[in-house]
């Protein structure tokens, strides 16, 4: 079945670092990929998609883009903030039946300090 | 909009005692989800709607779970008898659309504890 793998946490990083969260997935034919952010006592928001191979969801500083050919969806900032510190989920929604259902990796903890 | 409205935020409750969720959608969205959080097993999709009628319900845990809707801006999760291994964080989604590029809203999620 589908499934999701990224980066064990936490990741501790001083402001203004570069952040790479790694995620890559398995899926029979082309899921659509997410990130979604989780703050401190607060539900999941969507932070960016990509729906198709090469393409390149983008928000708030965040990057990532859809490598089909080595399965990944990795999360990139050049520049942390404070205010990024959250849990971060890659999630996919694969074609076909499961295409209701978001899979989700096990989320990744990320702190900034000033 | 408001979002999805999950209540209650926190809910501390005995063995065996009946415990109900609930949750609101965002108005128009036809499509509802109930997710479990947990360390262990991460997020799970514990059952979904679509107009108000169950479409998959193969996350549900054990029988002592169920899940209703009665009405487009209402759905209620119940565990009777609830057990300690039922602490978790319960989140609502809900979605306009169907379909493997539709985003899913969530609300902020309940915090289960069973002592």
């Amino acid at each position: 079945g589908d499934s999701v793998t990224q980066m064990e946490g936490p990741v501790t990083l001083s402001e203004e670092a570069f952040l790479t969260i790694n995620c890559t997935y398995t899926a029979t034919g082309y899921p659509s990929l997410f990130w979604y952010v989780q703050y401190p006592g607060e539900g999941l928001q969507l932070l960016l998609k990509a729906t198709k191979a090469d393409d390149k969801g983008s928000n708030k500083g965040f990057e990532a883009t859809y490598r089909k050919e080595t399965t990944s969806f990795h999360l990139e900032k050049g520049s942390v903030q404070v205010s990024d510190s959250a849990v971060y989920f890659c999630a996919l929604k694969g074609p076909g039946g499961s295409n209701y259902k978001l899979t989700f990796g096990k989320g990744t903890l990320l702190t900034v300090n000033p | 909009d408001a979002g999805v409205i999950q209540s209650p935020r926190h809910e501390v409750t005995e063995m065996g005692q009946e415990v109900t969720l609930r949750c609101k959608p965002i108005s128009g969205h036809d499509y509802l989800f109930w997710y479990r959080q947990t360390m262990m097993r991460g997020l799970e999709l514990l059952i979904y709607f679509n107009n108000n009628v169950p479409i998959d319900d193969s996350g549900m845990p054990e029988d002592r779970f169920s899940a209703k809707m009665p009405n487009a801006s209402f759905s209620t999760l119940k565990i009777q008898p609830s057990e300690p291994r039922d602490s978790a964080v319960y989140f609502c989604a809900s979605s306009p659309r169907q379909g493997v590029r539709a985003e899913a809203f969530f609300g902020q999620g309940t915090r289960l504890t069973v002592v």
